[in-house]
């Protein structure tokens, strides 16, 4: 079965640099979002994306972060400046029309 | 605005006991309704769906019913296994974006 992939499985940054994690979304499929889940707490949304532009954000979703699509199969996120408090794993997931989205393992992301 | 809430875990179990989690929403509209599970050291994988009142969503022995009066998800499973250890998360489709409840923990105990 088709699946999406993340890389790096973990990330360790210091504050301050840029970051950027990457996934190969399932090939066939048009959207693509980004989530993050704070250790011990719940999975929240950061960014949707279809047409090779952003159709929704969240607030947590600040000028610190953006996604791009360099090719036809890659789907970044990137973080500017690092915050400690950007420690959490970040999942990407993809979906097909109206069907469930398919998400990856997750990249941990520690900024030391 | 739309959000899940969930009930707290851990929940611990012995084999073979009857699983409930609760799941309720908030949402404008009929959302889609969803539960993934998380196994230890994995990403999400969705368990079941519904997408309108009344629907049942199954697979793997888990069933959870859309109730529009109650605006509920629960979750039940008849026989837990160990194997089925893992976090529970139940989720509505917010246009297009999911918005997860926090997740309970599913701990089964041989």
């Amino acid at each position: 079965e088709p699946e999406v992939t993340q890389t790096p499985s973990h990330q360790v940054t210091q504050m301050g640099q840029e970051v950027i994690l990457r996934c190969v979304p399932i090939s066939n499929h048009l959207y693509f979002y980004w989530y993050r889940q704070i250790l011990g707490q719940k999975v929240e949304f950061l960014v949707s994306f279809y047409n090779n532009e952003i159709s929704e954000k969240s607030e947590i979703f600040d000028d610190q972060f953006s996604v791009e699509r360099p090719d036809g199969s890659n789907f970044t996120l990137k973080i500017r400046s690092t915050k400690l408090e950007d420690s959490a794993m970040y999942f990407c997931a993809s979906r097909w029309e109206d069907q469930p989205q398919h998400f990856g393992d997750g990249t941990r992301l520690s900024i030391l | 605005g739309n959000s899940v809430t969930q009930m707290e875990g851990p929940v611990t179990l012995s084999e073979e006991a009857f699983l409930t989690i609760n799941c309720t929403y908030t949402a404008t509209g009929y959302p889609s309704l969803f539960w993934y599970v998380q196994y230890p050291g994995e990403g999400l994988q969705l368990l079941l769906k519904a997408t309108k009142a009344d629907d049942k969503g199954s697979n793997k022995g888990f069933e959870a019913t859309y109730r529009k009066e109650t605006t509920s998800f629960h979750l039940e499973k008849g026989s837990v296994q160990v194997s089925d250890s893992a976090v529970y998360f139940c989720a509505l489709d917010r246009r297009r974006a999911l918005t997860f409840g926090s997740g309970t923990r599913l701990q089964v105990q041989p």
